[in-house]
């Protein structure tokens, strides 16, 4: 099945370093979403991962490890508008693939 | 206008009421889908509709009618609703039935049941 974990929240400074966690179990893998979603707007789409390794675009980076059932989202230089919760989404395997999501992790940034 | 477009953004309706949410999506997707989000939980899969076909039913109470008239509109109607099925739902697009190039959201609508 799958069990998503991911921190409830996360406090950083602005232009400092975060790294949010993603742990998850799945009988199969097909790939690895990581989204953002702010207060009262749609989940916008931040990064993809299905090889091992590291992703980076911009200050956004993210990892994935198949064998460990391991993502994290990096993001650096942190800016206040970076403040929002960040979901991170499994492919469901199997049924012509699904979006699975973790409960996010609420970031918030300040001074 | 592009993306996905969710109307009203948001809905108070009483247990007994009728309403309908709308989705239409602009970026010629073939496969939409019904979110729900509450407050501390995971968004959760309700239905899918691949090429107007309904693919997937999450065992989402009868209460919740979907219907997709094409590829491009999504209808969520909503009768005899309970308070806990207060939310924000969320109406999501991807260009074939699978999730291999990720989904594209609408901002939702807001719904409080009193």
């Amino acid at each position: 099945g799958q069990n998503i974990d991911q921190p409830t929240e996360m406090t950083a400074t602005e232009g400092a370093i975060v790294q949010i966690n993603c742990t998850y179990q799945t009988s199969g893998f097909n790939g690895l979403f990581w989204y953002q979603q702010h207060a009262g707007e749609a989940p916008t789409f931040l990064s993809y991962n299905v090889l091992d390794g590291l992703e980076e675009k911009g200050r956004f980076s993210s990892f994935l490890s198949r064998s460990k059932g391991y993502s994290y989202l990096l993001l650096k230089e942190l800016q206040m508008k970076d403040s929002a919760s960040y979901l991170c989404a499994p492919i469901r395997p199997g049924g012509g693939n699904k979006l699975t999501f973790g409960t996010g992790t609420q970031l918030k940034v300040e001074l | 206008e592009t993306g996905v477009t969710q109307t009203p953004r948001h809905l108070v309706m009483g247990m007994t009421n009728k309403k309908s949410l709308k989705c239409e999506q602009h970026l010629g997707h073939n496969a939409m889908y019904w979110y729900k989000q509450s407050a501390k939980k995971p968004l959760e899969l309700m239905f899918v509709y691949n090429f107007k076909e309904q693919t997937e039913n999450n065992s989402v109470p009868s209460r919740f009618s979907p219907e997709c008239p094409n590829s491009s509109h999504l209808f969520l109607h909503l009768h005899t609703l309970q308070p806990e099925d207060s939310a924000l739902y969320l109406c999501a697009s991807s260009q074939d039935g699978t999730a291999n190039y990720g989904y594209t959201f609408g901002s939702g609508t807001r719904l409080t049941v009193v």
